[in-house]
């Protein structure tokens, strides 16, 4: 199993470019996320997908977009970046194990937006 | 809402020392909680997890944290640090009730290892 892959894994943008990070998974979950992680921030939830077909805003929404292609992928868009999305995507998917949630992670993917 | 403290967001150890990594929770209902390891340019793993039972919980790479209710903390320690130690790492609480689908993760804590 390759787990979440995650596609680009670098990427240089200049404002107002538009660009799909691509993210899939290989383990049969349902539930997929998107994060940006930030210097002393944490990881802060940009949108997640509780099952294929649905989407939910989290905490950071503004100027992002996804789409759950199917059960497997989950990509997040940026239609007009800004130097402000300049940060590390993270894709996550879930399963509830027992009751608990455990989410699995992917390498990344290093956006710099000048 | 629920929220997550990491007190140090850097804390630097000697190889062989103790590290202790401090996280404080705020919730009326204790919730399951978790703390996550990043090493450099990786995504985050698993290192342990909280949910019921025994409140002092192992975990990966000798690991372990305890789950203290009346002080709303779960602190990760490890009795001797390696120099492989060196990574962020972060707590992360989900509650128990609502089917609630989310993790919501504290700022991290950066810790060195030095000779």
């Amino acid at each position: 199993n390759a787990g979440v892959t995650q596609t680009p894994k670098f990427q240089v943008l200049k404002t107002g470019q538009s660009m799909t990070l691509q993210c899939a998974q290989d383990m049969n979950h349902n539930s997929m996320y998107w994060y940006r992680q930030d210097p002393g921030m944490g990881l802060r939830l940009i949108y997640y997908s509780a099952s294929e077909g649905t989407t939910d805003k989290g905490e950071v929404p503004n100027g992002y977009n996804v789409s759950r292609l199917n059960k497997r992928e989950f990509s997040l868009r940026l239609e007009s970046a800004a130097p402000s999305q300049t940060s590390v995507y993270f894709c996550a998917s879930s399963e509830r194990t027992s009751g608990v949630l455990l989410q699995y992670f992917g390498p990344g993917t290093r956006l710099l937006v000048l | 809402a629920q929220s997550v403290t990491q007190l140090g967001s850097h804390v630097s150890v000697s190889e062989g020392a103790l590290v202790l990594l401090r996280c404080n929770y705020s919730s009326s209902v204790p919730p399951y909680l978790f703390w996550y390891v990043q090493y450099p340019n990786q995504g985050l793993q698993l290192l342990l997890k909280y949910t019921t039972g025994a409140t002092l919980v192992k975990g990966i790479n000798g690991f372990e944290a305890e789950f203290k209710k009346s002080e709303t903390s779960f602190h990760l320690t490890k009795p001797s640090a390696h120099m492989s130690d060196a990574a962020e790492y972060f707590c992360a609480v989900t509650p128990l009730s609502g089917g609630y689908n989310k993790l919501i993760f504290g700022a991290g804590t950066r810790l060195a290892v030095h000779p």
